[in-house]
């Protein structure tokens, strides 16, 4: 069965260092990756997905991800935190085939910025 | 509306009471998904539907949840009988469900329901 693991429960940066957290899946073949932010009383927002093609992939509020294949990971960096970015960040995956495919999430890793 | 809407957007329950939650996709999207939060933890799938047809109720965890969506717009999830267990907040998603392409899914903002 697909599973995804985020190593980091809780992380803390200080605003304006760099951020990287960690993303591991298990999957029969390369999936859809994904990452999402979810704000305390928000709904989940997508910040970046990887479908095919270039490993490296940029998404909204400076976000950037990298898929490598030979470790089954899809990290997500960001060069300088804000102290906006203080949330909660999931990444999931989905099937590769069909239009229309639940998601699969990780258990989340909770970032707190020290101004 | 622009997103997805849910209501209410907080529930308390006695342990045994029936409830039931809403879920107002963006207009016009077909597909419709219904995930359980719980604390501490990443959303999980409960059941999907394409239109008024559910597609796949996989994750339902019991006989006790239903879901519906009898016009192919409006859904609702239903729990009867609620446990404690079942205190989480419930995400409801909707995509456009173009053909030939992957839909990205909009969240709405959940419904935190509490089972005393």
């Amino acid at each position: 069965a697909q599973s995804v693991t985020q190593p980091d429960i809780h992380i803390t940066v200080s605003e304006g260092a760099s951020l990287e957290l960690r993303c591991n899946y298990s999957y029969g073949a390369t999936p859809y990756l994904f990452w999402y932010v979810q704000s305390p009383g928000q709904g989940l927002q997508l910040l970046l997905k990887y479908f095919s093609g270039d490993t490296l992939v940029q998404g909204i509020k400076g976000f950037e991800a990298e898929f490598k294949r030979s470790q089954s990971s899809f990290n997500l960096r960001k060069p300088s935190v804000h102290w906006s970015d203080a949330a909660e960040y999931f990444c999931a995956v989905a099937p590769s085939s069909g239009t229309a495919s639940k998601l699969t999430f990780g258990t989340g890793t909770r970032l707190q910025v020290t101004l | 509306g622009a997103g997805v809407s849910q209501s209410p957007r907080y529930k308390v329950a006695k342990r045994g009471q029936d409830v039931a939650l809403r879920c107002d996709p963006i207009s016009g999207h077909v597909s419709l998904f219904w995930y359980q939060q719980a604390l501490g933890q990443g959303p999980e799938f409960l059941t999907y539907f394409q239109n008024e047809a559910q597609l796949d109720k996989s994750g339902l965890p019991s006989d006790r949840f239903f879901a519906e969506r009898p016009e192919g717009s409006v859904s609702t999830l239903k729990i009867q009988r609620t446990q404690q267990e079942d205190s989480a907040v419930y995400l409801c998603a909707s995509s456009p469900g173009l053909a030939g392409f992957y839909n990205e899914q909009f969240f709405g903002p959940g419904t935190r329901l509490t089972v005393l």
